[in-house]
């Protein structure tokens, strides 16, 4: 069976400093992988996708991911993050249906 | 542009009360999905809707229904309600084109079970 697990629950981090949440999932066949992002009393949304190409993606706001095969895993990382990216990330993948299957989560926080 | 609409926002029931959790979508997307999510455990799929008329169930169907009552809406709905359906329910829609396509979620439903 296909799983996604996020390491860590939740992952504190001042203003500015770089961020790693960290996504590894199962699957013995080709996937598309993404992060969606879930602000306080708000519905998800997503950040970035990787569906083929290059193995790096990023989103507008400054976060990227990288496809990594051989470790099969799709960590996502910023340079410096802002007081305002305090929410929570979900990895996700789907395989060859419409279905998404989530990770449990990684809240951050960023403290000032 | 409205996105995903849910309805009502916050619920109480008592064990054994029964509601219906509505949900609508403007982007005329083709697949409408049920999620719970619950602390720790990520969001789980209850049930799914490809299109029109048809209906799939997820990882955790036990204790719902569901209704694709036309293109744009999907309903959810607890024939009688327990304490471990307390949850916040949210529901999203795609194009329907295929596993890369991403999937757009309501604000949820906050629903205590008493």
């Amino acid at each position: 069976a296909q799983s996604v697990t996020q390491l860590d629950s939740q992952v504190p981090v001042f203003e500015e400093a770089p961020v790693e949440l960290r996504c590894n999932y199962s699957s013995s066949v080709s996937v598309y992988l993404f992060w969606y992002v879930q602000y306080p009393n708000q519905g998800l949304q997503l950040l970035l996708k990787y569906l083929s190409g290059s193995t790096l993606v990023k989103s507008i706001n400054g976060f990227e991911a990288e496809f990594n095969k051989s470790q099969t895993s799709f960590h996502l990382r910023k340079p410096s993050v802002h007081i305002s990216d305090t929410a929570e990330y979900f990895c996700a993948v789907s395989l060859n249906t419409d279905k998404l299957i989530f990770g449990t989560g990684t809240r951050l926080q960023v403290f000032p | 542009n409205a996105g995903v609409t849910q309805t009502p926002k916050f619920q109480v029931l008592k064990t054994g009360q029964s509601m219906t959790l509505q949900c609508a979508q403007d982007m005329n997307h083709n697949s409408m999905y049920w999620y719970r999510q619950d602390p720790g455990m990520g969001l789980r799929l209850i049930y799914y809707s490809a299109s029109e008329g048809t209906t799939d169930k997820g990882e955790v169907p036990n204790g719902y229904n569901v209704s694709r009552l036309n293109k744009r809406e999907f309903s959810l709905r607890l024939e009688s309600a327990a304490p471990s359906q307390t949850s916040v329910y949210f529901c999203a829609s795609s194009g329907g084109q295929g596993p890369q396509e991403t999937q757009y979620f309501g604000p949820g439903t906050r629903l205590l079970v008493l």
